[in-house]
């Protein structure tokens, strides 16, 4: 059983384009997160949502726009995609926005043509 | 402002070398440390947490608040330790995770 799942893991697409990232999760966590690993494979966290409530908003573009159904999954839609969106995408999860202690996603690379 | 800094981009060692993979940190409060490792076309994945004390696969880490540090040190490395390591630090509540630039261990034979 897959903790941390997203989808899609690879996403070509042209600059200007919409798309989203989906990320599940089943181990009953109430913290979920979006971090992007650039180029030099530097994570930056970018949001971070507690049940259901947006809990960290770092300083991302709002062509970003994360959005959580339900406590199991977090999505993340990405508006008028530029070249440097490139990269992966983790989601990640968490017991409690307290801990340290993240169980992450494969990863979503992002390609801008 | 919190940070953590890991000075090696890169560490190379021969099997059954010492290694010790640095990460110093900039927190004005009491912070929570870990190691998180990235194995190749593995996911991320936690190593270990400095309030546990623990060996895990033969690495341990001791937080030294004098030094700001909390370097990762393994007595003999095995080829399968190559993978990406990252030093993390939680602050204060309501902020994330911080990770570091991350330091590639690559152990030859």
């Amino acid at each position: 059983d897959t903790a941390v799942s997203q989808t899609p893991k690879y996403l070509v697409t042209q600059m200007g384009n919409d798309k989203s990232i989906k990320c599940e999760q089943n181990l009953g966590h109430d913290t979920m997160y979006w971090y992007k690993q650039d180029s030099k494979k530097f994570l930056k966290i970018m949001f971070s949502y507690n049940n259901k409530e947006l809990i960290i908003n770092e300083t991302v573009p709002n062509r970003f726009s994360p959005k959580s159904p339900d406590k199991a999954h977090l999505n993340l839609h990405i508006n008028s995609l530029e070249l440097g969106d490139s990269a992966v995408y983790f989601c990640a999860s968490s017991q409690g926005w307290l801990t340290g202690e993240l169980f992450f996603g494969e990863g979503s690379r992002l390609t801008v043509l | 402002a919190q940070r953590v800094t890991q000075p090696e981009k890169l560490l190379s060692v021969f099997k059954g070398a010492p290694v010790e993979l640095k990460c110093n940190y900039s927190y004005s409060g009491s912070p929570e440390l870990f190691w998180y490792v990235q194995y190749s076309r593995q996911r991320l994945q936690l190593l270990l947490r400095h309030i546990s004390r623990e060996s895990i696969k033969g690495f341990t880490a001791d937080l030294n608040k004098g030094e700001t540090s909390f370097h990762l040190k393994k007595p003999f490395a095995q080829e399968e330790d190559s993978a990406m390591y990252y030093c993390a630090l939680k602050g204060q509540a309501g902020t994330a995770l911080i990770f570091g630039k991350g330091t590639t261990l690559s152990v030859s034979s």
